[in-house]
């Protein structure tokens, strides 16, 4: 199985900041990653797909980059909904698997 | 606008077959080029994707649970299903099923419905 780790686990921040979650892959995943965001009692919600292409509907704040192995989301702006825990996925083969999450607190 | 809601059971023994269903709205499991998944997510922990079936009914499964899982189609009430055999304290989590792009990513999932094994 492909091993997604994130960093930080967590991250305190306040609204405005930019806030940047960054996720490693055991191996290369030719772009097929994925990114969401999950608040509490809540399915998770696809932000990104493709590493940078933004989903229908998401705000502009959000974006995805990276290539290979390492991947980032940013958040430009935190927005008060923004506060929620963010988990990437990845694709490239089977089983499909989810990183550990990141947790966007207030500071 | 797509939409996906699970049933089945909240609580189980040790032993016994989980089966929950999804239920489709907003679209058919049996037409365009989707596949319909479970995954499931323990309290506190990551998300661990179960399994998927096209909408032709041709499945994929999680090796760690390929012998214990069947994913199925029902396309007469537009529903697709997952049977969880000999479940221990350790299938405990929070079932969702979705929609799954065929390029991988997961665009639209149901609510979720928690499960606990306990004896």
């Amino acid at each position: 199985d492909i091993q997604m780790t994130q960093s930080p686990s967590s991250v305190s921040a306040s609204v405005g900041d930019r806030v940047t979650i960054t996720c490693r892959a055991s191996q290369g995943l030719n772009s097929r990653l994925a990114w969401y965001q999950q608040k509490p009692g809540k399915a998770p919600k696809v932000l990104i797909y493709g590493a940078s292409s933004l989903q229908s509907g998401v705000p502009s704040r959000f974006s995805g980059s990276g290539s290979g192995t390492d991947f980032t989301l940013t958040i430009s702006s935190l927005q008060p909904e923004d506060f929620a825990t963010y988990y990437c996925q990845q694709s490239d083969s089977f089983p499909l698997t989810f990183g550990g999450g990141t947790k966007v607190d207030v500071k | 606008q797509v939409q996906l809601q699970e049933s089945g059971p909240g609580l189980m023994k040790p032993s016994q077959t989980l089966s929950l269903t999804c239920t489709v709205s907003g679209g058919s499991v049996s037409s365009g080029n989707y596949y319909w998944s479970w995954i499931r997510q323990p309290a506190g922990k990551r998300l661990e994707w179960i399994g998927r079936s096209y909408t032709s009914g041709s499945t994929d499964y999680n090796p760690s649970l390929k012998s214990r899982v069947t994913i199925s189609l029902e396309t007469s009430k537009n529903q697709f299903s997952l049977k969880l055999n000999s479940v221990t304290a350790a299938d405990t989590a929070v079932y969702y099923c979705a929609r799954e792009t065929n390029y991988g990513h997961i665009a639209y999932w149901g609510q979720g419905t928690r499960v606990t094994v306990s004896s």
